[in-house]
């Protein structure tokens, strides 16, 4: 079956602009996470849903960022008035529930200029 | 909070000889470890867990690993690399009090020479 999409694959903004990432996750998976991956570095864990309740965001770095996922499926990561610091890969991850393995989409490039 | 130390930054090491990947985690009482690999521009993989169970976990394309409780280790091995292994390799600690996200080491980047 299909894996975890991701889109867009690459986005390049302006500082100020807000942003949106997208997550299609594995189809029966109830667990989504998103993580940040700086240049050089191993992902970081930003929030966590359970089906459509969101069940930990204490990764999220600051008040710009938001994560949704209303209908327990797609998922959307929105970052307003994006800064250069907030230039990194966005990784979504799904799980069939507590304890299963995660699976990585292709994740999206964030460029802020 | 959980923490994972990759010691190698890089290992180089030619075709067909053993290699090694150092990882360390913070102590804890119920953790789940894994081994995942990143391609060029691509997602991550996983290779190899750890959830319970015999020390030694085998995974894909012939890695495996050992989970030393008492180091708090979880290396992997290979016993021959071949080119195609070339590839970022993050170890990642989840553990069952704060819930299943996965907290990863910087990454080892493995080079195979020929």
């Amino acid at each position: 079956g299909a894996g975890v999409s991701q889109s867009p694959r690459y986005k390049v903004a302006k500082r100020g602009q807000d942003v949106a990432l997208r997550c299609d996750p594995i189809s029966g998976h109830v667990s989504l996470f998103w993580y940040q991956q700086a240049l050089g570095q191993g992902p970081e864990f930003l929030t966590y849903f359970q089906n459509e309740a969101q069940l930990d965001k204490s990764g999220l770095p600051s008040d710009r960022f938001f994560a949704e996922r209303p209908e327990g499926s797609v998922s959307t990561l929105k970052i307003q008035r994006t800064q250069q610091e907030d230039s990194a890969v966005y990784l979504c991850a799904s799980s069939l529930g507590a304890g299963y393995t995660q699976y990585f989409g292709p994740g999206t490039r964030l460029t802020v200029l | 909070a959980q923490s994972v130390t990759q010691l190698d930054s890089q290992v180089p090491v030619f075709e067909e000889a053993p290699v090694e990947l150092r990882c360390n985690y913070s102590s804890s009482v119920s953790v789940y470890l894994f081994w995942y690999v990143q391609y060029p521009n691509q997602g991550l993989q996983l290779l190899l867990k750890y959830l319970s169970g015999s020390t030694l976990v085998k995974g894909i394309n012939g890695f495996e690993a050992e989970f030393n409780k008492s180091q708090t280790s979880f290396h992997l091995r290979k016993p021959s690399v071949h080119i195609s292994d070339t590839a970022e390799y993050f170890c990642a600690v989840s553990d069952k009090r704060y819930g299943n996200k996965l907290v990863f080491g910087a990454g080892t980047i493995l080079r195979v020479k020929s």
